[in-house]
């Protein structure tokens, strides 16, 4: 079953407006982790924002905001101001407990985002 | 300076071949992971090494080995390269957060 889904294959948003890209999972867990990343078409995979399952409250860095609702399960990303350079790819992805202090990242498919001028 | 880096960026061999990718990372993290990344774009862990110790191996093929010779270092040596290897592969490592190197591109002709 998939941990991570990203219902969105593409989205376009008009350049200045707000767009939030959909994540939801599934875990029985009571501590992991949700992060989101951009890889533009560079390809480099960028580390945008994180949000820890206790965390009380959502997470924002700059631009970027997690909408965080633990009971539906989903951790949308909210890009405000949207910029010619956000277009690329966003993956969700969630953190799981490997063992020994380590973990690993369960990635959802993506969604493409494009701006329009 | 690069927090995760490996080389090369960009790798093109014939199948059959033997071939090695270097990651190392500056950031004083005690786990390194690769991932690889299909044609699809699907993002998947193969490996995770904590303080040289292998936590994680995937259903990978064995032609894949890790090798960490300190914890800032984790290489990936393919043998026998097959058609279906090609892909992007990426070190990462981590603290909370995980951080990606640049990116390995591999094709297999």
């Amino acid at each position: 079953a998939q941990k991570i889904t990203q219902t969105q294959p593409g989205m376009f948003v008009q350049e200045k407006e707000a767009v939030t890209l959909d994540c939801t999972y599934d875990t029985s867990d009571q501590s992991y982790g949700l992060f989101w990343y951009k890889q533009p078409s560079s390809g480099e995979m960028i580390f945008l924002i994180y949000q820890g399952s206790y965390d009380e409250q959502n997470a924002t860095e700059g631009r970027y905001s997690l909408n965080f609702q633990k009971a539906r399960k989903s951790a949308n990303l909210v890009i405000s101001a949207s910029q010619l350079g956000d277009s690329a790819m966003y993956f969700c992805a969630m953190r799981e407990e490997s063992g020994a202090g380590s973990y690993q990242l369960t990635f959802g498919k993506g969604t493409k985002l494009s701006v329009i001028p | 300076d690069t927090a995760v880096s490996q080389t090369p960026k960009y790798l093109v061999t014939q199948m059959g071949n033997d071939k090695s990718i270097k990651c190392e990372q500056n950031l004083g993290h005690d786990t390194m992971y690769w991932y690889k990344q299909d044609s699809k774009k699907f993002l998947k862990i193969m490996f995770s090494y904590n303080n040289k110790e292998l936590i994680i191996n995937e259903t990978v093929p064995n032609r894949f080995s890790p090798k960490s010779p300190d914890k800032a270092h984790l290489n990936l040596h393919i043998n026998s390269l097959e058609l279906g290897d090609s892909a992007v592969y990426f070190c990462a490592s981590s603290s909370e957060t995980q951080y990606f190197g640049p990116g390995t591109r591999l094709l297999v002709l």
